[in-house]
């Protein structure tokens, strides 16, 4: 019964390969986030969908490419992976117009080669 | 920019101590504060707080909020080694759309026995 989950956990590949990462929802959320938690542990958002549409596109290399097929479900493609790339992703979600709080997955660790 | 600043950066304290955790922000146009627990994988939601000087509690943790001084605190009071976590507060800036939280670098405690 995992409210916001992520696949996978981890991911170890090489540069300049392309990967996705997959987010799903089951507390019947409208709003999805991406955020970037770097080796400091800053937590940065990337992106966010409101019931499908690209509310937030913060400034992310545009080879970082968010998908949502419906509000339940927001994916990250990545292509050409960089070294700077290596962090954990978080996908999170809230109900957007009431002051709820955003839940998070539990992250998915992406390491570069 | 909206910048959200926590301090200290790391405590080490033993178990039983009371711990006061800091958290500044500058923020255009504030909605709301956050705070959340990270353990080994998901944030975990702790506080929403949106009117100066009305504490909230739970348990042995409570948290304020200065919207004149800009500034949070959480406490923490008879600390146990579960509490060891790095502890992140979020400022919420009135944004159209979905919710945009600002993350600090979080504070990472370290409860001894």
């Amino acid at each position: 019964d995992t409210a916001v989950s992520q696949t996978p956990k981890y991911l170890v590949t090489q540069m300049g390969n392309d990967k996705s990462i997959k987010c799903e929802q089951n507390l019947g959320h409208d709003t999805m986030y991406w955020y970037k938690q770097d080796s400091k542990k800053f937590l940065k958002i990337m992106f966010s969908y409101n019931n499908k549409e690209l509310i937030i596109n913060e400034t992310v290399p545009n080879r970082f490419s968010p998908k949502s097929p419906d509000k339940a479900h927001l994916n990250l493609h990545i292509n050409s992976l960089e070294l700077g790339d290596s962090a954990v992703y978080f996908c999170a979600s809230s109900q957007a117009g009431r002051r709820q709080p955003q839940h998070f997955g539990d992250g998915t660790r992406l390491s570069i080669l | 920019e909206d910048k959200v600043v926590q301090s200290p950066l790391s405590l080490v304290v033993h178990e039983g101590d009371t711990v006061t955790l800091n958290c500044s922000y500058e923020v255009t146009n504030f909605r709301s504060l956050l705070w959340y627990k990270q353990e080994k994988k998901a944030p975990t939601f702790l506080f929403m707080l949106t009117s100066s000087g009305i504490e909230k509690k739970s348990g042995r943790l409570s948290s304020i909020l200065d919207k004149k001084e800009l500034f949070s605190i959480l406490n923490i009071t008879a600390t146990q080694t579960g509490d060891s976590a790095i502890y992140l507060c979020a400022v919420e800036p009135s944004y159209e759309g979905a919710q945009k939280l600002v993350f600090g670098q979080g504070t990472r405690l370290t409860i001894n026995p």
